[in-house]
């Protein structure tokens, strides 16, 4: 079945160090999110990316950096310059290639600072 | 700058009652709208959408919404709720694709929980 596959579900970080959230679709879809949940706050932009190579800052970009060498793959990594990185994080993905479909969502990451 | 506003932040109902979760948006070009229902602990999953065409629009679980452009609304209501629908729902707003790179924009979520 196609769909996006965020690892790991829980995820715990000590001060100081950076870590890397995955996320893999097998949807081919060209675009893909990551969005920050907080309670009360909706969802927040982080970056997107709508092609291979490409990717744009969104409403909170920093302390956050991603990647995008493979259409597939779209990792997110969360900084020792992010201040407060305790939150769920989401991604997801969408066709692109000029068509509005919705977004396509994996299951999460929750990190904890510790 | 298009915005989305979801007017409850909780809505309690009971079992078998209807219900209504409300959404305005601010845009100035035509938008694509979308409802997407959050369990605990998981994804989005998306319930119903409105590109072009009816402003009724159907989706799953018996959630339908209506657009309506000059109240720039996007209702949500379901005639019977059940306790497996308590969960969070997220009203979305996009300027098409052509205008942001077809970001979606969401409201902050309204919590609906269902009593028996």
């Amino acid at each position: 079945d196609g769909g996006i596959t965020q690892s790991p579900k829980y995820l715990f970080r000590k001060e100081g160090q950076n870590v890397t959230l995955s996320c893999e679709q097998n949807l081919n879809h060209d675009a893909m999110y990551w969005y920050r949940q907080d309670p009360g706050q909706g969802l927040r932009l982080i970056y997107y990316s709508q092609i291979v190579n490409d990717f744009q800052k969104g409403d909170i970009a920093e302390g956050y950096s991603v990647s995008r060498e493979k259409k597939e793959s779209f990792p997110l990594t969360v900084t020792s310059a992010q201040k407060n990185p305790t939150a769920f994080y989401l991604c997801a993905s969408s066709i692109g290639r000029g068509l509005h479909d919705g977004y396509t969502f994996g299951s999460g990451t929750r990190l904890t600072v510790v | 700058a298009q915005s989305v506003t979801q007017l409850d932040s909780q809505v309690p109902v009971f079992e078998e009652a209807p219900v209504e979760l409300r959404c305005n948006y601010s845009s100035s070009v035509s938008v694509y709208l979308f409802w997407y229902v959050q369990y605990p602990n998981q994804g989005l999953q998306l319930l119903l959408k409105y590109l072009s065409g009816s402003t009724l629009v159907k989706g799953i679980n018996g959630f339908e919404a209506e657009f309506n452009k000059s109240q720039t609304s996007f209702h949500l209501r379901k005639p019977s709720v059940h306790i497996s629908d308590t969960a969070e729902y997220f009203c979305a707003v996009s300027e098409g694709i052509y205008n942001q790179g077809g970001k979606l924009i969401f409201g902050q979520g309204t919590e609906l929980s269902v009593k028996p």
